[in-house]
Parts: structure tokens; sequence; C-alpha cells
């Protein structure tokens, strides 16, 4: 059992070039999201989805996007990367609404994202 | 809004001693209260989760408890062990459940 698989662990961009976060899950998860982390500030939501087809802003959406086409999948796109997204991303998911119930939130191990 | 808070931010201990990870929140009206371990360069495992019905919940020496009314939860951690050794964080729900805000979190170095 996989759990939540993140790829790559480590990037490194330029300014204003895209890329893709990629996340996929295996316990067939209906609850999606992403996190960034930063000495700090700890760490902040930036979109997350209830289901397939369904997605929504976090806290700090601004220069991503997201798309939910499979229940497994839930990709993390960058536009036009800039050096305030220097960060470390989390994927995680949970059976249900993580603030719910009984549903614990399970993360995967992380990209390391460096812009210059 | 809701706001979490973890004092202390760094905890270092000798091997063997019981220590208490402090979590306050602003917002009483919460669903469940979760703790998690982050190891360096890792992502967060999910340790304990208190539904807000329960009081307490535990996890082999691991012992979480929740009081909504005063806006607390406690870590309770017995004989600690050098593999102790993490970040470990909580995190409670704002905007009914679908999302978590977390606390800084709490630094621990267990010393053998």
């Amino acid at each position: 059992n996989a759990g939540v698989t993140q790829t790559p662990k480590f990037q490194v961009l330029k300014t204003g070039q895209s890329m893709t976060l990629q996340c996929a899950q295996d316990m067939n998860h209906e609850y999606m999201s992403w996190y960034r982390q930063d000495p700090g500030m700890g760490l902040r939501l930036i979109h997350y989805s209830v289901g397939a087809g369904i997605t929504d802003q976090g806290e700090v959406p601004n220069g991503y996007n997201v798309s939910r086409s499979t229940t497994e999948d839930f990709p993390l796109r960058l536009l036009s990367a800039a050096p305030s997204q220097t960060s470390v991303y989390f994927c995680a998911s949970s059976y249900l609404y993580p603030g719910t119930g009984d549903s614990p939130l399970h993360f995967g191990n992380g990209t390391r994202l460096t812009v210059t | 809004k809701q706001e979490v808070t973890q004092i202390p931010a760094a905890l270092s201990v000798p091997e063997g001693e019981n220590l208490v990870l402090n979590c306050s929140f602003t917002d009483s009206a919460i669903y469940n209260l979760q703790w998690f371990r982050q190891d360096p360069g890792k992502g967060l495992t999910s340790l304990l989760l208190i539904q807000s019905s329960q009081r307490e919940q535990t996890s082999g020496r691991l012992n979480a408890s929740l009081d909504k009314s005063s806006g607390r939860s406690t870590l309770y951690i017995a004989a600690s062990q050098p593999g102790d050794s993490a970040t470990y964080l909580c995190a409670v729900p704002m905007n009914a459940g679908n999302m978590l805000t977390f606390g800084g979190g709490t630094r621990l170095m267990v010393k053998p």
C-alpha cells in the first residue's frame, strides 16, 4: 500500500517557468489537498478537492492551479514560477473532510521546490 | 479566524522523561483535533485524532487530551526515547471542516 505518492522530490525552476507537481493516492480517498510549508509560516493550504471534478481554494491559492479528473490524482500546476513560491509542497488526502468525524489526514513526503 | 498556538516551540529532554506538549486554539467549535509527527525531510504522520465527543485518545506511549471549552489539547509522551525526536504539530478544522489550521509545531529532542 503506497499511500500518498508525490513526484518529483526535488525541483529547481527559473522564474517564469511552469511545472506540474504530481500527487497520487491509492486509498480511495475523496478528499485531497495541497499545502506549502515555509519556515516561520507553518503549513498553509493552497487548494483542495472533495472528489473528482470538484476543487476549491485554500488560504494561499494565487499562482497555482489544480484539477481533479480522477479520484487517485490531484496535480498542482505552477503557471509562471516566482521566487516567492520556493517552498516545500505537501499533498495530503483523507477519506472524508479532515475536520469532521474520524478521518485522519495522510501526507506524502513532499516536493522541495526552489525558484531562482 | 481559527488560530492555533503550540508551546513550547522547542524542547530538549533526557531519555526516559515523561513530557507534555501543548496546543491551544481560538475557536472551540471544532469537530476534531489531530496530532501529527514530522521527521526532518519527511511528510507528516498522523498520530492521534480526537473527536469532539471524546476527551482523550491513546496510542502506545502517547496520550492526547482535548478540552474544547478552554480551547486546549495536550499530547503526553511517556518514557521518552531518542526515536521520539521530531516535530509535533496539532491541527484543528476551520470553515466547516473542509480545511485544517496547523500550529507552528514543537521541535522535540530526546537525548540518550
